[in-house]
């Protein structure tokens, strides 16, 4: 079973300047999420989609970052414009059910370390 | 607010040793989840187990086992025999249903490096 795939891996840009990320879940999982990990920290929720709507994005600074799922499969997650504290970890990660998901296993992606200078 | 604290920021053992990773959480849910995630150095987190707040069996998987404790409100994590491929950062994460929805809050995580 092929897992979460997530691209890139690295990117590095200037402040103000936008990234995407983008994520494609394990087939058949309803739950997807994306997480920001900064360096010595555990992962934040940024937001979670149950297929192709969104549960919750309270944590997430709609002012520059911007996030999508639109046919429930994959998803891309976007930062316009960044800023310096955007450098870290961004990961996906997804889970079977489209209920009670904050309950189960997540399976998470690589991440993408974003670099922002 | 649901917290997860997990005051090992890193831990350095010899091969074999036996090693404990601490996890004390806060919440006011009567029902939650609690876990504990890997992570290596490629990045991604990986599962090791989840438990439910009405079940306080402690539990063993090969080299690894469990404490759960309500009264304390402790989760700890104990690595038996430990061996250089467990060297990763381990995070403690905590799932209940405070404001409505149910989101995993992990701890600041803690390095483990296992030297040969």
């Amino acid at each position: 079973e092929a897992g979460v795939a997530q691209s890139p891996r690295y990117k590095i840009i200037e402040k103000r300047q936008s990234v995407a990320f983008w994520c494609n879940p394990i087939s058949g999982h309803a739950t997807l999420y994306w997480y920001q990990q900064i360096l010595g920290q555990g992962p934040k929720l940024l937001i979670q989609f149950q297929n192709n709507g969104v549960v919750d994005d309270s944590q997430l600074p709609k002012d520059r970052f911007s996030a999508e799922r639109l046919k429930g499969v994959d998803s891309t997650l976007k930062i316009q414009p960044a800023k310096l504290e955007d450098s870290a970890v961004y990961l996906c990660a997804s889970s079977k059910r489209a209920t009670g998901a904050g309950t189960e296993k997540l399976f998470f992606g690589s991440g993408t370390q974003l670099s922002v200078l | 607010a649901q917290k997860v604290t997990q005051a090992q920021t890193e831990i350095s053992v010899v091969e074999k040793e036996d090693v404990t990773l601490d996890c004390v959480y806060e919440t006011r849910d009567t029902t939650y989840y609690l876990f504990w995630y890997k992570q290596p150095p490629s990045g991604e987190l990986v599962f090791l187990i989840r438990r439910n707040s009405f079940d306080e069996q402690n539990e063993i998987s090969g080299r690894y086992s469990w404490n759960f404790q309500k009264s304390t409100s402790s989760f700890n994590f104990t690595i038996t025999a430990s061996q250089v491929v467990d060297s990763a950062v381990y995070f403690c994460a905590l799932s209940g249903t405070q404001g409505g929805s149910e989101k995993l809050v992990f701890g600041k995580g803690t390095k483990l490096t296992v030297n040969p």
